[in-house]
């Protein structure tokens, strides 16, 4: 079996800061994700990446950007942080762009003081 | 653009009884990909069920449902709840337009009690 790693678990930041969020995956998977889980509002994504040096916006994609260094990483910035921003970045992978399963890092829980 | 809708936020159940969370969708592809995913406290969210196949149940660990595509929904269902089933649970849904998009719903938290 494999495993996705982020790093890392926890991020305090500053208001108007840049952070990186940074997803690791063994799976030798072709596609992964970037998703903000917030309470209520599920998991949106924010940028995938359909294979190395891919990159495709989501949804939730302005203020952020990504990218897909090697086929085993794919990095988040958070361009600006928001004061008291609070949320959860889930980082996924799957093995290829069509219906298969995703799976899930443990997440990187934000906080922007 | 395709969405999916979870009409609970919360459900709440005492051990036993049935289960039932709801999921609809929209897609203006004839061929969609249905997903529930469950996520446990302290743990990674993982896959419980998918499904692409009109009016055909998929089980998995006690759970089912099964896709119905005139009235796009793919609701979860189990007989009877248990302590261990309290989690968050999320409707997915992808098209098959081929853009490997995985659009998720609001999530719906399901609370068992004793």
């Amino acid at each position: 079996g494999g495993i996705i790693t982020q790093t890392p678990k926890f991020l305090i930041g500053q208001e108007g800061q840049k952070l990186t969020l940074k997803c690791q995956q063994n799976f030798n998977h072709d596609t992964m994700y970037w998703y903000r889980q917030d309470s209520g509002k599920g998991l949106r994504l924010i940028y995938y990446s359909i294979t190395e040096n891919d990159l495709q916006k989501g949804d939730l994609s302005e203020g952020y950007d990504a990218s897909r260094e090697k086929k085993s990483s794919f990095s988040l910035t958070v361009t600006s942080a928001q004061k008291n921003e609070m949320a959860v970045f889930l980082c996924a992978s799957s093995i290829d762009n069509s219906q298969n399963t995703l799976y899930f890092g443990a997440g990187t829980r934000l906080s922007v003081l | 653009g395709d969405s999916v809708t979870q009409k609970e936020g919360l459900v709440t159940l005492t051990e036993g009884l049935p289960v039932m969370l709801n999921c609809t969708y929209q897609t203006i592809y004839s061929n969609a990909f249905l997903f529930w995913y469950v996520h446990y406290l302290n743990e990674s969210p993982r896959l419980l069920l998918k499904s692409s196949t009109d009016n055909k149940r998929t089980e998995h660990q006690g759970f089912h449902a099964t896709l119905h595509k005139s009235s796009s929904s793919f609701h979860l269902q189990k007989s009877s709840a248990q302590l261990s089933d309290s989690a968050l649970y999320y409707c997915a849904l992808m098209n098959q337009g081929g853009s490997a998009k995985l659009i998720f719903g609001e999530g719906t938290k399901l609370t068992v009690s004793s």
